[in-house]
């Protein structure tokens, strides 16, 4: 069966860089989510979108941007990145915004700023 | 706003005993429970859910989960382990409204033969 695909699965970016993190939802899947897991934390949630709407904003730092397109397809876009940037980026995705349905996971984009 | 506690971070276990990861949680409104394994490099699988019903969930991989309404807690068990258990789980909850999921520190499971 399909899945959540992101890309790229690694990144190494600089200091003050600019960064573009790229999911691709499971077919017929209208809602994505953005979690950052720094390293030995737990998921936190970012930010979600449900038809190419933003639907939810957690702690995403200004310096961040996202969208849906009318694919379904959401960008992450990172700019001046920090160390503390450094993270593994998950996105997932499910069907419409009923929280009981089940937000399937990619396998993470682990961006390293150096 | 809900939080979640996973009481232990790090439990180690020899192959075929068997385990309890516990997780607690707090929320002013209704919640779904989920339980999470990552393994090494790779994203979050669901392992099991509740949402309503029999408060004794069973996942994949032989795990269950019992809900426990009055004592606020989501345990995870498993009777026998395997070496191939071995992984980090999260308890997570999410509002039964809207909204996205919370996470709990994670409990690094470690099978040992």
């Amino acid at each position: 069966a399909a899945g959540v695909i992101q890309s790229p699965r690694h990144l190494i970016k600089e200091k003050r860089e600019t960064a573009t993190l790229k999911c691709y939802p499971i077919p017929r899947h209208d809602t994505v989510y953005w979690y950052q897991q720094g390293p030995g934390q737990d998921p936190q949630f970012l930010i979600s979108f449900y038809e190419k709407m933003q639907s939810d904003k957690g702690s995403i730092p200004d310096r961040f941007s996202a969208q849906q397109f009318s694919d379904y397809h959401s960008e992450l876009n990172m700019s001046s990145l920090e160390l503390g940037d450094s993270a593994l980026y998950f996105c997932a995705s499910s069907t419409g915004t009923t929280t009981s349905n089940e937000q399937f996971f990619g396998p993470g984009t682990r961006l390293t700023v150096l | 706003a809900q939080s979640v506690t996973q009481l232990d971070s790090q439990v180690p276990v020899f192959e075929e005993a068997p385990v309890e990861l516990r997780c607690n949680y707090s929320s002013s409104v209704s919640v779904y429970l989920f339980w999470y394994v990552q393994y090494p490099n790779q994203g979050l699988q669901l392992l099991l859910k509740y949402l309503s019903g029999s408060t004794l969930v069973k996942g994949i991989n032989g795990f269950e989960a019992e809900f426990n309404k009055s004592q606020t807690s989501f345990h995870l068990r498993k009777p026998s382990v395997h070496i191939s258990d071995t992984a980090e789980y999260f308890c997570a909850v999410i509002r039964t409204s809207y909204g996205k999921l919370t996470f709990g520190q994670g409990t690094i499971l470690t099978v040992h033969p």
